[in-house]
């Protein structure tokens, strides 16, 4: 079956530059979902998007946006990156609407490195 | 969404059901309780989520209790490649989409040899 896509898998980049990274959800799913997980620590919410209008925000910083597009793919862009933003960014994509459809599924990630 | 205790670890021995307990006293009648996992800097995999009754799939079991204070997930023949973090997450489902799974802790299940 096929899973949530997640591009780049890895992604290094120098301190105060930008970064995009997308994912595509299951096809047919209409939500998208962004989770942010540093060393060591558990996944954190950042941002939800449904049927391209965000339905959720968490605790993402500022310099961070996000949006969902036509087809239903999302894309993460965040600028002026800090040390700190060092982690793993998952995506999650669902299909809203009932119970047992609301079920999330996650990408394999990206992992972003700020040097 | 109601807040969940589980045990930070466990061990348990390949080839016998692996019992994982949740406690979440405070759930709501209209939360659901959602069990996922994580293999080492993997994403999340869903494994089984239920409501009230008892939920059965090809990875596992969900026991709720009947005043849905607590929950068991069982894996019932552990593997080594069962070894991950368990988390347990309750949550209101199928509100207008969008809603954020909350992680907290989970147990680290260690399958031995």
């Amino acid at each position: 079956a096929a899973g949530v896509i997640q591009s780049p898998r890895h992604l290094i980049k120098e301190k105060r530059e930008t970064a995009t990274l997308k994912c595509y959800p299951i096809p047919r799913h209409d939500t998208v979902y962004w989770y942010q997980q540093g060393p060591g620590q558990d996944p954190q919410f950042l941002i939800s998007f449904y049927e391209k209008m965000q339905s959720d925000k968490g605790s993402i910083p500022d310099r961070f946006s996000a949006q969902q597009f036509s087809d239903y793919h999302s894309e993460l862009n965040m600028s002026s990156l800090e040390l700190g933003d060092s982690a793993l960014y998952f995506c999650a994509s669902s299909l809203g609407g009932t119970a047992f459809t609301d079920t999330q599924y996650f990408g394999p990630g990206t992992r972003l490195t700020v040097l | 969404d109601a807040k969940t205790t589980q045990p930070t670890s466990m061990d348990c021995a390949e080839g016998r059901a692996a019992n994982l307990p949740c406690n979440h006293s405070t759930i709501s009648g209209n939360e659901y309780v959602y069990w996922y996992r994580q293999i080492h800097s993997q994403g999340p995999q869903y494994i089984i989520h239920g409501l009230k009754n008892n939920e059965t799939n090809e990875m596992a079991s969900l026991i709720i209790t009947e005043d849905r204070k607590s929950s068991t997930l069982i894996l019932p023949h552990a593997t080594l490649r069962d070894t991950a973090v368990y988390y347990c997450i309750v949550r209101v489902a199928y509100n207008n989409a969008g809603n954020m799974l909350t992680f907290g802790g989970g147990t680290r299940l260690m399958v031995k040899p």
